[in-house]
């Protein structure tokens, strides 16, 4: 059974750091592109980072582009997100997600398994 | 603000047909494709790469699109069907991937 358990969520001030972590099971991570997307409270999708299978393309959302990183592991089965510079707009449920495939495709995003989501509070 | 624009709200009566559209520049060049989400869930593929369903969504869900227009069908609407429904295909630049502004669906 493929599980994507996200953490690292949290309430941070304006202006600080934090790093999520979704944990993979129930497939072979490295095979797969994987992707995050974020929800405001009762607002819409936003897609916010890309990752294919070996770290070798890798996209982001102009909203965050320089402040947040994605990043993977293979070896540990792990997705990251590094985000700095966090803004009050930034305030949302953040889901990880897994591609149809290895690699980013020049289309639309195929999410075929999500996490639950970690939910992330910017606010001083 | 999202290049993907649906209609906020749709309502169909239990077994009818219900469209779900998402218009957008972008769509004359890269197609959409279409995600579910029910209150308190995570969002969940039911249509990629124009024709395709992934295992488990039932074939009353089909997609269809012309020029600047994706579409999603419902045939047959079920009260499990209400829900959110979402577009995703790529920015007017082609360099982003971007969600459309959702459509609540309404089964009555």
């Amino acid at each position: 059974e493929v599980q994507l358990v996200e953490s690292g969520g949290g309430l941070v001030q304006p202006g600080r750091s934090l790093r999520l972590s979704c944990a993979a099971s129930g497939f072979t991570f490295d095979d797969y592109a994987m992707h995050w997307v974020r929800q405001a409270p009762g607002k819409g999708l936003e897609w916010v980072s890309s990752i294919n299978w070996n770290s070798y393309t890798i996209a982001y959302a102009d909203s965050v582009k320089g402040r947040f990183t994605i990043s993977r592991d293979n070896a540990k089965n792990s997705l990251y997100l590094q985000m700095n510079s966090l803004r009050p707009e930034d305030k949302a449920l953040y889901y990880c997600a897994k591609d149809i495939g290895p690699n980013l495709v020049p289309t639309a995003l195929a999410l075929d398994y999500w996490g639950q989501g970690t939910l992330v509070t910017v606010s001083s | 603000s999202s290049e993907l624009t649906q209609d906020p709200a749709v309502s169909v009566a239990l077994g009818q047909t219900v469209k779900i559209t998402c218009q957008g520049d972008s769509l004359r060049s890269y197609y959409a494709n279409w995600y579910q989400q029910k209150p308190g869930q995570a969002p969940v593929l039911v249509l990629y790469g124009k024709i395709n369903r992934p295992s488990g969504i039932p074939d009353r869900f089909s997609g269809s699109s012309s020029g600047n227009t994706a579409s999603l069908t419902i045939t047959g609407a079920q009260a499990e069907d209400e829900a959110d429904y979402y577009c995703n295909s790529r920015d007017s630049s082609g360099k982003h991937y971007v969600f459309g502004t959702g459509t609540k669906v309404t089964v009555l």
